[in-house]
């Protein structure tokens, strides 16, 4: 009964191919969010989407393109990969409550890609 | 830019002693602030929040917050050697009811 569920965990590739990370939530929320986290352990929002509509989009290379096919699904495609792209990307969702920023996050496991 | 400020650490503190992490914010109209906990190699656990002024509780843990001074600190009562983590602050964005902010978070040791 795992709430938000990533695959892969792991993800090795070479510079220059393409990968998806796929993304999935049980919880009946209406956002979900894709963070990167790199060697620094720094977590920082990329994209939200709610209810399959674009509301977050970062400074975020456009290499990498998010789509929700549903409310429960957010995936993460990323073309030509570069060494920097090394980092952990998590999955998140959350219910947005109203206009006061009553937003509880919860977390996926995280995906691990490494570019060689 | 919107920041988020915390000590990296590692606060290194005696097992049974009182942990005390601090977090500052730059946004005024931030209305909503959370404490994840990260072990290593995992993903942020919420473990508090809180949007009042003053205290809240939930067991060992006790979050401030201070809006006059963009303050918010998460207390650990009896620091148990498990609770060795990152401890991340993060705050919302008012101008979008969806981002949150997070900071580097602070690294914290319990020592047996």
């Amino acid at each position: 009964d795992t709430a938000v569920s990533q695959t892969p965990k792991y993800l090795v590739t070479q510079m220059g191919n393409d990968k998806s990370i796929k993304c999935e939530q049980n919880l009946g929320h209406d956002t979900m969010y894709w963070y990167k986290q790199d060697s620094k352990k720094f977590l920082k929002i990329m994209f939200s989407y709610n209810n399959k509509e674009l509301i977050i989009n970062e400074t975020v290379p456009n290499r990498f393109s998010p789509k929700s096919p549903d409310k429960a699904h957010l995936n993460l495609h990323i073309n030509s990969l570069e060494l920097g792209d090394s980092a952990v990307y998590f999955c998140a969702s959350s219910q947005v409550r109203g206009t006061s920023g009553v937003n509880e996050q919860f977390f996926g496991p995280g995906t691990r890609l490494t570019v060689l | 830019q919107k920041e988020v400020e915390q000590n990296s650490g590692p606060l290194s503190v005696p097992e049974g002693a009182i942990a005390s992490l601090n977090c500052t914010y730059s946004d005024r109209g931030s209305q909503s602030f959370f404490w994840y906990r990260q072990y290593s190699g995992k993903s942020p656990e919420l473990i508090m929040f809180i949007y009042s002024n003053g205290d809240k509780e939930d067991g060992r843990f006790t979050a401030q917050l201070n809006k006059a001074s963009q303050y918010v600190s998460l207390l650990i009562r009896d620091s148990q050697p498990s609770d060795s983590a990152t401890y991340l602050c993060a705050v919302n964005e008012p101008s979008s009811a969806s981002k949150i902010i997070f900071g580097s978070g602070t690294r914290l040791s319990i020592r047996p």
